[in-house]
């Protein structure tokens, strides 16, 4: 079936580091999306990425839809204290555009 | 313009009884999906419902089940509970199937 590989799983860095952050998939995606999730909150969408070879920013955030559409990376510049949380990367899944699946997400924790 | 809400936001059960919760769509959204996300990993799609018809279904047992309102607010309904059934339930509406989804805060739902 459908499944999206997440890494690293976790990642602790320094307030001011860049941060890079992958999704994988045996299976050909159309569109990639990269949502955040706070504790107690639902995912928020970051980013979605529509064309192979696409790159997208959104303010700090970078993502890129790879050539192979099997990947995407996530790219965070600077990061700050309320970066922290787990990032997923999720894709539609055959049933349908909204019928979402998704990473096992990868959490980031920044020392101050 | 509200958001989607999710209620209740917490909720104890004992195995074997049944739970009933409940999603307002975010306004002017006629779709709303429902995921069930366990500790440490991402959401898993349930079902999805559009203009109140199931439109699409994981990979749920139909202990699992929903409804979707003339309002376009939605509920999930899962019978005889069991302990793995402990997760985050996550409702996220959509103007159409095919448009960003948007989820709630989710609830909680611990089965003891």
């Amino acid at each position: 079936g459908q499944q999206l590989n997440q890494s690293p799983q976790s990642m602790f860095i320094q307030e001011g580091e860049d941060v890079s952050m992958n999704c994988t998939s045996s299976s050909i995606f159309n569109t990639w999306l990269w949502y955040k999730q706070d504790p107690g909150e639902g995912p928020v969408l970051l980013i979605a990425l529509y064309k192979a070879g696409e790159l997208t920013s959104n303010g700090r955030l970078t993502a890129q839809f790879g050539i192979t559409r099997k990947d995407s990376f996530l790219n965070i510049s600077a990061s700050i204290p309320s970066d922290v949380g787990i990032y997923f990367c999720a894709g539609p899944s055959i049933q349908g555009a909204q019928k979402l699946v998704f990473g096992q997400g990868t959490r980031l924790t920044i020392n101050p | 313009e509200t958001g989607v809400t999710q209620s209740p936001t917490h909720l104890i059960k004992t195995r074997g009884q049944q739970v009933t919760l409940r999603c307002s769509s975010q306004s002017g959204h006629n779709t709303v999906s429902w995921y069930q996300q366990a500790l440490g990993q991402g959401p898993q799609f349930i079902f999805q419902y559009y203009r109140e018809e199931e439109n699409g279904r994981g990979n749920f047992p139909p202990r699992f089940s929903g409804l979707q309102f003339p309002n376009y607010s939605s509920e999930l309904n899962v019978n005889a509970l069991e302990l793995d059934d402990s997760a985050l339930y996550l409702c996220a509406s959509s103007l159409d199937t095919n448009t960003e989804a948007f989820f709630g805060q989710g609830t909680r739902l611990t089965v003891v």
